[in-house]
């Protein structure tokens, strides 16, 4: 079945450091793709999406670009916060069945 | 925008009892909800998908009579875990989709923040 595998954590950077957190992804068909967050107590929360390739989600200074032929949706920020600490969920849409498939998580901490 | 409440945040029992997490849609009414399983270090396994009104489909390798679910309403779900045991330990997380519109918002997930569920 489709999966996602996301670098391992935690991801330890002073701010102001660039980030990178590595997702690949396996699939039949043409996936969606997503980043969560999900801050200390809180819930998921959808960071950004791309639903094609070559497509490049972003929000709050975060990107992704779903790339088809490394099939993978790196996120990337290039000056992170302190209040970024939190944990980053890579994930994909099945295009047959509509199920969110999640990576492990990474979790991020931002030292000041 | 759309919030998704869980409660309990955390819950102790003893083995063999049996505990009811809630997850509402405290301000949109939510056909489908879905039931997330988190290992620690593990990704999110999908459990099952609750639409009000009707059975819950569970994933395979998940124990429906193990996890009761139940979607009464279109702002209510609940998972009861029937006689627990510690393997069931874990943190449990639910997320609903919004009921109709049209455009992006018809097809949003929104979750809660989770229940962590330790057996003793």
């Amino acid at each position: 079945g489709d999966s996602v595998t996301q670098m391992e954590g935690p991801v330890t950077l002073s701010e102001e450091a660039f980030l990178t957190i590595n997702c690949t992804y396996t699939a039949t068909g043409y996936p969606s793709l997503f980043w969560y967050v999900q801050y200390p107590g809180e819930g998921l929360q959808l960071l950004l999406k791309a639903t094609k390739a070559d497509d490049k989600g972003s929000n709050k200074g975060f990107e992704a670009t779903y790339r088809k032929e490394t099939t993978s949706f790196h996120l990337e920020k290039g000056s992170v916060q302190v209040s970024d600490s939190a944990v980053y969920f890579c994930a994909l849409k099945e295009s047959n069945t509509g199920k969110l498939i999640f990576g492990q998580g990474t979790t991020l901490q931002v030292k000041p | 925008g759309a919030v998704v409440s869980q409660h309990p945040s955390w819950v102790i029992c003893k083995s063999g009892t049996s505990v009811k997490i809630e997850c509402r849609s405290l301000d949109f009414q939510a056909t489908t909800m879905f039931w997330y399983r988190q290992f620690p270090k593990q990704s999110l396994m999908l459990m099952a998908t609750s639409n009000e009104g009707s059975k819950a489909t569970y994933e395979q390798g998940v124990e429906k009579d193990k996890f009761l679910i139940n979607h009464a309403s279109l702002t209510l779900s609940t998972l009861t875990v029937t006689s627990a045991h510690p393997e069931d330990s874990s943190f449990y997380i639910c997320s609903a989709r919004v009921r109709g519109g049209s455009g992006s918002g018809a097809n949003v997930l929104t979750f809660g923040a989770g229940s962590r569920l330790t057996v003793l």
